[in-house]
């Protein structure tokens, strides 16, 4: 089972920061939270992922909380094709208790509006 | 770069028959996942190969279900025979060795379709 919780669905409008957060209050100290996020009829594509200090990259920021048993994905400035369900995923490494597969939740499913 | 590939891309078989999905993971990259969603639910995991290895096969769903890796190149998971319930998408993904921490590459998937 998915160690994470999201929101079903959010809704965004273009051009706005979309927040989407995550609870994984189970994590581990050697876990990682990794995001992906599924557009439709594509393959999953990972975002960014984090330990836990707040990680950026050229699609999003990852903030996780000091106790690290949440966090929220950034999508700074949201556009209609950011549409897509973001999976917030709780991985350990990847030799350690089969940490190499990915255990995908619900995810959220964000609608980015004109 | 070339990404992961997927034939075919979509399949659609009767009750009983044989399909063989094929995975050509990134070049170079060692580690390679399936995984599925069927109707209505979470994409799961299926194996993972370490090269020509089968590291985890944990959420294999029973034994019509056959994946090989022969060479450690590309994939072929077979169903046979298939049965109703196996249609959804295959998702392949691949990722590189010698790294703890790492993003998986997934392919378009292959919607299998058994009437």
């Amino acid at each position: 089972d998915a160690k994470t919780t999201q929101p079903p669905s959010m809704d965004c409008a273009e051009g706005r920061a979309a927040n989407l957060p995550c609870n994984h209050s189970t994590i581990s100290g050697n876990e990682y939270v990794y995001w992906y996020r599924q557009i439709h009829s594509q393959g999953p594509q990972y975002i960014i992922h984090g330990l836990k200090n707040n990680e950026t990259n050229e699609m999003a920021s990852l903030i996780i909380t000091e106790d690290r048993k949440s966090s929220t994905l950034i999508l700074p400035h949201a556009t209609l094709r950011d549409t897509a369900v973001y999976y917030c995923i709780v991985r350990g490494p990847l030799y350690y208790n089969q940490g190499g597969k990915l255990i995908f939740g619900q995810g959220t499913e964000l609608s980015v509006k004109p | 770069e070339a990404g992961v590939t997927q034939f075919p891309s979509h399949s659609v078989i009767e009750k009983g028959q044989t399909v063989t999905l094929r995975c050509d993971p990134i070049s170079g990259h060692d580690n390679l996942y399936w995984y599925r969603r069927v109707m209505g639910k979470e994409i799961k995991f299926l194996l993972h190969f370490v090269k020509e290895s089968k590291q985890d096969e944990s959420g294999m769903p029973n034994n019509r279900f056959l994946a090989e890796r022969t060479g450690g190149t590309y994939s072929t998971l077979k169903v046979q025979p298939a049965e109703l319930e196996d249609s959804g998408v295959y998702f392949c993904a691949s990722s590189q060795e010698g790294t703890l921490y790492y993003e998986q590459y997934f392919g378009p998937g292959t919607r299998l379709t058994v009437t």
